[in-house]
């Protein structure tokens, strides 16, 4: 299995607070990506990193922001969540940037604003 | 304005029979398609892929099939165990563009014992 953790695996917080959710991987790999699962939607891409402080956004960007100081590290943030975020959080890793090159996901954190 | 359908949100098969998954795309430039395992409190794991050049690709049980002018994909496994109890997301992309994934909804498969 592919290197990768996600903190927190769940949390609860309330509408407006700020929430950092956390992806690391031991892989050295190049490329992160922050996905959202919902239902009836599969999962979308937020944002994703092509190198230290290298980010874009994906299909569904709004209300986040992300962060990538390391090469293992890559930050999700909520800057004031909503209920709308309630979702099950997943960051994966990829060491080509291309579609031939599966990605591999982390566990997941499920996320609940109240 | 959903790229990927899977139109099917769940499927039971007996073990041992056919399970057929299927998957549609309304974007033509996408060139690769993949298919993607998840269970239950895990993240999704890669299963199979096929480039839009080819029209079928085989592992083991899994085979995909790509029909390009109907803009629709399958995946079949055979024969289906009840391991195979998962849920299944098709996925598409343009191959260029950093690898960024367009998921499908997901179809839950049941292989009943």
């Amino acid at each position: 299995d592919a290197g990768i953790t996600q903190s927190p695996r769940h949390k609860v917080t309330e509408t407006g607070t700020p929430v950092t959710l956390r992806c690391h991987q031991t892989e050295n790999h190049r490329y992160m990506y922050w996905y959202r699962q919902d239902p009836g939607h599969g999962l979308r891409l937020i944002h994703y990193s092509y190198g230290v402080k290298d980010t874009d956004k994906g299909e569904v960007s709004d209300g986040y922001s992300v962060s990538r100081s390391k090469t293992e590290d890559f930050l999700l943030t909520l800057e004031s969540a909503t209920s709308s975020q309630t979702s099950v959080y997943f960051c994966a890793i990829s060491d080509i940037a291309h579609s031939y090159n599966e990605q591999f996901f982390g566990p997941g954190t499920r996320l609940t604003v109240l | 304005d959903q790229q990927v359908k899977q139109n099917s949100p769940s499927l039971s098969v007996q073990e041992g029979r056919i399970s057929i998954l299927n998957c549609d795309y309304t974007n033509s430039m996408f060139d690769y398609f993949l298919w993607y395992k998840k269970y239950p409190a895990e993240g999704p794991t890669f299963l199979i892929s096929i480039s839009s050049i080819k029209d079928k690709n085989e592992d083991g049980r899994f085979t995909v099939f790509l029909n390009k002018s109907a803009k629709h994909l399958s995946l079949h496994i055979v024969p289906s165990q009840p391991g195979d109890s998962a849920v299944y997301f098709c996925a598409a992309s343009v191959g260029n563009q950093g690898g960024k994934l367009i998921f499908g909804q997901g179809t839950e498969l049941s292989v009943k014992p």
